[in-house]
């Protein structure tokens, strides 16, 4: 079945620096991929999607780029705040389904 | 619009009494989905609703567990009787369909039973 595996958690790093957060899918066809972010005591908010192959998608200074060949949507930042300590989920929808298959989960905490 | 909402909070109930959930979706969203998020088992889906019909209830732990939709704004989830692993957030969702899959989340109702 459809799955999402993301990079184990948690990560810490410090204000400004490189961000990468690693995501890779199992699915048929041609899904489209999300990231949401989850900040503490909120829901899951929509950050950034992309619906096909080589698509980048962006939002607040990230990016993920939909990498077919890889099976891949690695969220990235070229340089992080404390405001984006947060939980990021991966997430895909079947290509002609509606409902989102979520990975895990990976805590970010930024130290200023 | 004010986005997906729900009621309450936060709930904190006795083991064995009834607690139901409430959520208002985004108008003009044809589905609506009930997620469960636990620090073990993460999130889960445990029912959807495309057009106020239940669509895939495979996720609903156990007869415990009942939800609804009997209009388009408007669903609940039920659980008789709580027990103290139930406690978890419950979030609501909508989707507007049509295409278009990204999910709206709601704030999320912290359960607590105890």
């Amino acid at each position: 079945g459809d799955s999402v595996t993301q990079m184990e958690g948690p990560v810490t790093l410090s204000e400004e620096a490189f961000l990468t957060i690693n995501c890779t899918y199992t699915a048929t066809g041609y899904p489209s991929l999300f990231w949401y972010v989850q900040y503490p005591g909120e829901g899951l908010q929509l950050l950034l999607k992309a619906t096909k192959a080589d698509d980048k998608g962006s939002n607040k200074g990230f990016e993920a780029t939909y990498r077919k060949e890889t099976t891949s949507f690695h969220l990235e930042k070229g340089s992080v705040q404390v405001s984006d300590s947060a939980v990021y989920f991966c997430a895909l929808s079947r290509q002609g389904a509606q409902k989102l298959v979520f990975g895990q989960g990976t805590r970010l905490t930024i130290n200023p | 619009d004010a986005g997906v909402i729900q009621s309450p909070r936060h709930e904190v109930t006795e083991m064995g009494q009834e607690v139901t959930l409430r959520c208002k979706p985004i108008s003009g969203h044809d589905y609506l989905f009930w997620y469960r998020q636990t620090m073990m088992r993460g999130l889960e889906l445990l029912i959807y609703f495309n057009n106020n019909v239940p669509i895939d209830d495979s996720g609903m732990p156990e007869d415990r567990f009942s939800a609804k939709m009997p209009n388009a704004s408007f669903s609940t989830l039920k659980i008789q009787p709580s027990e103290p692993r139930d406690s978890a957030v419950y979030f609501c969702a909508s989707s507007l369909g049509q295409g278009r899959t990204e999910a709206f989340f709601g704030q999320g109702t912290r359960l607590t039973v105890v």
